[in-house]
């Protein structure tokens, strides 16, 4: 299985809302990331995930909340959003972030969320 | 921020045609990939080259790499209708910790049947 895995496809939610992103992968991948990508812009790194542990947060706002509950696992929790967070946001796993030879990274559809 | 800049930003060629993007970045790398995205979707990838390395072939898909101008091209020969796509360079920055890919601002492609 060569597949990223992401849920929901879609996603409208109100400034108040709680809701949570889902990311799986069954490659045995230890690296797992979240991106962000606005329209006609290249994806932008949120965190990064080694080996179920929180290695890279780039400055990311808290009312994005990201979770891994295990290697195969990673979730991207929402809280009281604005409307310039709507975008593509894309999950990504990569085999082993210390070995830089091999982290080409594969990708999920993404999960396309718009705040009112 | 992304330290990857493409040009063109744009290319819009024929069926059959070859097609280069080009990409350049700041810092030194470990390695250097190319992306491909269809509309709206995930990115996929499609080759890596590593530092050492100058050239690499995958397919109609030939990469190169200069370090001493810090630039790389893609070039897609024999193009087809199903190349249309965004097509993003993406650097594997050295770095003490950690690795993070910093993407470039993309290459929009369509290839005109």
């Amino acid at each position: 299985d060569t597949e990223v895995t992401q849920t929901p496809k879609h996603l409208v939610m109100g400034m108040t809302n709680k809701k949570s992103l889902k990311c799986e992968q069954h490659m045995g991948h230890r690296a797992m990331y979240w991106y962000k990508q606005k329209a006609k812009k290249p994806p932008e790194l949120m965190f990064v995930y080694s080996y179920e542990k929180l290695s890279i947060n780039e400055s990311v706002p808290s009312r994005f909340s990201p979770e891994c509950p295990n290697s195969s696992l990673l979730n991207l929790h929402l809280h009281a959003l604005q409307p310039e967070d709507s975008a593509l946001y894309l999950c990504a796993s990569s085999q082993d972030e210390e070995r830089t030879s091999y982290n080409e990274q594969f990708f999920g559809p993404g999960t396309r969320l718009t705040v009112l | 921020s992304q330290q990857g800049e493409e040009d063109p930003q744009a290319l819009s060629i024929q069926e059959g045609e070859n097609a280069t993007m080009n990409c350049s970045y700041k810092t030194s790398i470990n390695n250097l990939q190319w992306y491909r995205q269809n509309s709206g979707r995930g990115l996929v990838h499609l080759i890596l080259i590593r530092s050492n390395e100058r050239e690499k072939h995958s397919g109609r898909l030939r990469v190169t790499l200069d370090t001493s101008k810090k630039s790389s091209s893609l070039l897609i020969t024999a193009s087809r209708a199903a190349d249309t796509a965004s097509y993003f360079c993406a650097t594997d920055e050295e770095q003490t910790s950690g690795s993070r890919l910093t993407f470039g601002e993309g290459t929009q492609l369509t290839v005109n049947p």
